[in-house]
């Protein structure tokens, strides 16, 4: 296993499109976790899984934004009518238990024009 | 909303010196990580605490947890411009499930 992998690294969409993002955690990992970063910050949480469950939402999580995790182990999250607002990194992260470190993916770095 | 501040948020050194950076909140932790982060990438753990008072050390790195587990302090001793990025702490809090909530922030630069 290589870590967390997102896809893609980069998206450039016009404002108004839907954008879909793709995580593969660790595959011993249960917990998913996603995140915002915007320059300057640090990330900010958006949702949680463990497992195929969603058990957390940020409120930052307009009913624009949408995550699933349909089997337990890759996860989407999409954003429906972007707006310039959204540009940001989407980091997604795993873990094995709440005390355990998270293990990053390298994130997709969105830009919305 | 929980905070935690981190102080400095930027700090440029030369080579070789030491420093110190701060990661404060007004709630309880039970367990707290550092991370850097480098451009364009996601943020990789360096460690994680969870004992008031605990002490762990990574080479030139020594990090501390506070005694009533509310804050946390990174220390580098003889920085080298390797160490240059942005240190990040971020805590679960007492009574959440599971999520970290990430801290500012501390960009540094260490040059030769």
């Amino acid at each position: 296993d290589t870590g967390v992998s997102q896809d893609p690294r980069h998206k450039i969409t016009k404002r108004g499109q839907n954008v879909t993002f793709r995580c593969d955690p660790i595959s011993e990992h249960n917990r998913l976790y996603w995140y915002r970063q915007t320059l300057g910050q640090g990330p900010e949480f958006l949702t949680y899984f463990q497992n195929e469950a969603q058990l957390e939402k940020s409120r930052l999580l307009s009913d624009r934004f949408s995550a699933e995790r349909p089997k337990g182990s890759f996860s989407t999250l999409e954003i429906q009518r972007t707006e310039q607002g959204d540009s940001a990194m989407y980091l997604c992260a795993s873990s094995q238990d709440r005390n355990y470190g998270y293990t990053f993916g390298s994130g997709t770095r969105l830009t919305v024009v | 909303t929980q905070l935690l501040e981190q102080s400095p948020q930027f700090l440029s050194i030369q080579e070789g010196e030491n420093l110190t950076v701060y990661c404060n909140s007004s709630s309880v932790f039970s367990s707290l990580q550092w991370y850097r982060q480098e451009p364009g990438e996601g943020p990789v753990l360096l460690v994680t605490v969870v004992t008031g008072g605990e002490v762990k050390k990574l080479k030139r790195l020594t990090f501390q947890f506070g005694d009533a587990r509310k804050d946390s302090s990174l220390h580098i001793t003889a920085a080298q411009p390797g160490d240059t990025g942005l240190y990040l702490c971020a805590g679960i809090h007492t009574g959440t499930a599971s999520k970290l909530t990430f801290g500012t922030g501390t960009r540094l630069q260490v040059t030769l």
